[in-house]
C-alpha cells in the first residue's frame, strides 16, 4: 500500500518568510499527489493536487508542489507566509489498489510569527 | 451547491449508548468515505461506500462499527457500545469519481463521557 511520510510535525516561520513543509511517498510512482489543509476545528481543505500532467502544481492561496520522482518528494512552498497560513497541512496519496482510496500524512502545523 | 454536510458538529454519548454520525455528499457525489481523527493524529482511514454498496472497509475496526449509503438518504457510520477510546473527530469526504480529490465535511466530534 501506498504511505507519506511528512517530515516535522511542527513547523514555525516568520511572516513574510519562505514556507518548506516537505512530504515524501513511498517507492512506487503514486497516481495521485494531494495537499490539503486544515484550519482549527474545520473539515479538510483542497490546496492542489497532483496528477502527472506537470511536476510542479500551483494551488490554492499561493502555494506550490512540486513533484520530484528521484527524491521520492511533493514539498509544498509558499514564497511569502501570511498569518493567515497557520494551519494544519496533510500530504496525502492514492492507494495503488484501489484509486479512490487516499491515504495521509500525520500532518504537520504550521505557525506564523509576527 | 451545498458542500458535504455532516450531522450533528458534536455529539456527546455516554459509554455504552449508540453513536449514529450522519454524512450528506455534494450533489452528484456517489463516492463516499469516512476517515477519523483522533486528537494530535492524522486521518485514518476507514471506509469507502458507493450507493448500496461497501468497496473498502480495511480501516473499520472489526466490532462495533458499521456504515452504509442507502440508495436514498445520507450515508451513516454507526458505532455501537462507545467506549472513550471512540471520543475522536469523524470526517466525511465525497467525490463524483475515482481520483477526483475529496471533498470534506467539517466533521462531527465525538466525545464520550
Amino acid at each position: 500500500a501506498q504511505s507519506v511520510t511528512q517530515l516535522g510535525s511542527h513547523v514555525s516561520v516568520s511572516e513574510g518568510a519562505l514556507v518548506l513543509l516537505r512530504c515524501n511517498y513511498s517507492s512506487s510512482v503514486p497516481p495521485y499527489l494531494f495537499w490539503y489543509v486544515q484550519y482549527p476545528n474545520q473539515g479538510l481543505q483542497l490546496l492542489l493536487k497532483y496528477t502527472s500532467a506537470a511536476t510542479l502544481v500551483k494551488g490554492i492561496n499561493g502555494f506550490e508542489a512540486e513533484f520530484k520522482k528521484s527524491e521520492t518528494s511533493f514539498h509544498l512552498t509558499k514564497p511569502s507566509a501570511h498569518m493567515s497560513d497557520a494551519a494544519e497541512y496533510f500530504c496525502a496519496v492514492s492507494d495503488l489498489g484501489s484509486a479512490s482510496k487516499i491515504i495521509f500524512g500525520s500532518g504537520t502545523r504550521l505557525s506564523i510569527r509576527p | 451547491n451545498a458542500g458535504v454536510m455532516q450531522n450533528p458538529r458534536h455529539l456527546v454519548r455516554r459509554r455504552g449508548q449508540e453513536a449514529r454520525l450522519r454524512c450528506s455528499p455534494m450533489k452528484g457525489h456517489s463516492h463516499v468515505y469516512w476517515y477519523r481523527q483522533l486528537p494530535e493524529e492524522g486521518l485514518k482511514f476507514m471506509v469507502y461506500l458507493q450507493k448500496e454498496n461497501i468497496i473498502d472497509e480495511s480501516g473499520m475496526p472489526k466490532e462495533r462499527f458499521s456504515a452504509e449509503f442507502p440508495k436514498e438518504g445520507p450515508s451513516i457510520l454507526r458505532i455501537q457500545q462507545v467506549v472513550r477510546g471512540d471520543s475522536a473527530a469523524y470526517f466525511c469526504a465525497s467525490s463524483p469519481a475515482e481520483s477526483d480529490g475529496y471533498t470534506f465535511g467539517s466533521g462531527t466530534r465525538l466525545t464520550v463521557v
